[in-house]
């Protein structure tokens, strides 16, 4: 299996503009998770997927931040618009079940000028 | 507040000896612990982790030790390797199908 696969590994963009991140999880594995890595905050979960379905977005900075599950083997996070404060690493992970191993993506460096 | 808390930005051993990397938790009701290691330009992965119902676990060169009524646990790596190099996460989850907090992570430099 290629892991989880997350593209772009990089973005570059202006503040105000919108960036759409994206994920394609392990085959199999039922949950899926969005985090945001920062030096000050660490590594923080944004909203995390079961089966397809948001259980819990409560880690969502604000109503810029948007997340989809269209099907079992693909999600985006969506910034709209975006501000220099959203430069960060976003991480998409991935389990077959449960909470005890998740399986990490590459992480896409967003950088917003 | 911070539930999951790596106190060390940041360590340095040499070659060959022992790294100690600490956590601290708040929440009693944490039951599942998770150590992950991160290199550079790559996803966090998944090392080593252990159930409140041990003290102790261990794996080749890689052991984590459990305090309950400290809320403490931590990782020891010996012998270190330069390899071994990276950011460290300790993570925690309660039974209650909640997601794993994670900590800030340590960086452990292991000198030749």
């Amino acid at each position: 299996d290629a892991g989880v696969i997350q593209s772009p590994r990089h973005e570059v963009t202006e503040m105000g503009q919108e960036v759409t991140l994206r994920c394609k999880p392990i085959s199999g594995h039922d949950y899926l998770f969005w985090y945001r890595q920062t030096m000050m905050r660490g590594l923080e979960l944004l909203i995390y997927f079961n089966n397809n379905v948001p259980i819990d977005d409560s880690g969502m900075p604000e109503d810029r931040f948007s997340a989809k599950m269209p099907n079992a083997s693909f999600s985006t996070l969506k910034i709209q618009p975006s501000e220099p404060r959203d430069s960060a690493v976003y991480f998409c992970a991935s389990s077959f079940s449960g909470w005890d191993t998740q399986y990490f993506g590459p992480g896409t460096r967003l950088t917003v000028l | 507040d911070q539930q999951v808390k790596q106190n060390s930005p940041s360590l340095s051993v040499q070659e060959g000896r022992i790294s100690i990397l600490n956590c601290d938790y708040t929440n009693s009701m944490f039951d599942y612990f998770l150590w992950y290691k991160k290199y550079p330009a790559e996803g966090p992965t998944f090392l080593i982790s252990i159930s409140s119902i041990k003290d102790k676990n261990e794996d080749g060169r890689f052991t984590v030790f459990l305090n309950k009524s400290a809320k403490h646990l931590s990782l020891h790596i010996v012998p270190s390797q330069p390899g071994d190099s990276a950011v460290y996460f300790c993570a925690a989850r309660n039974s209650g199908n909640t997601p794993l907090v994670f900590g800030k992570g340590t960086r452990l430099s292991v000198i030749a």
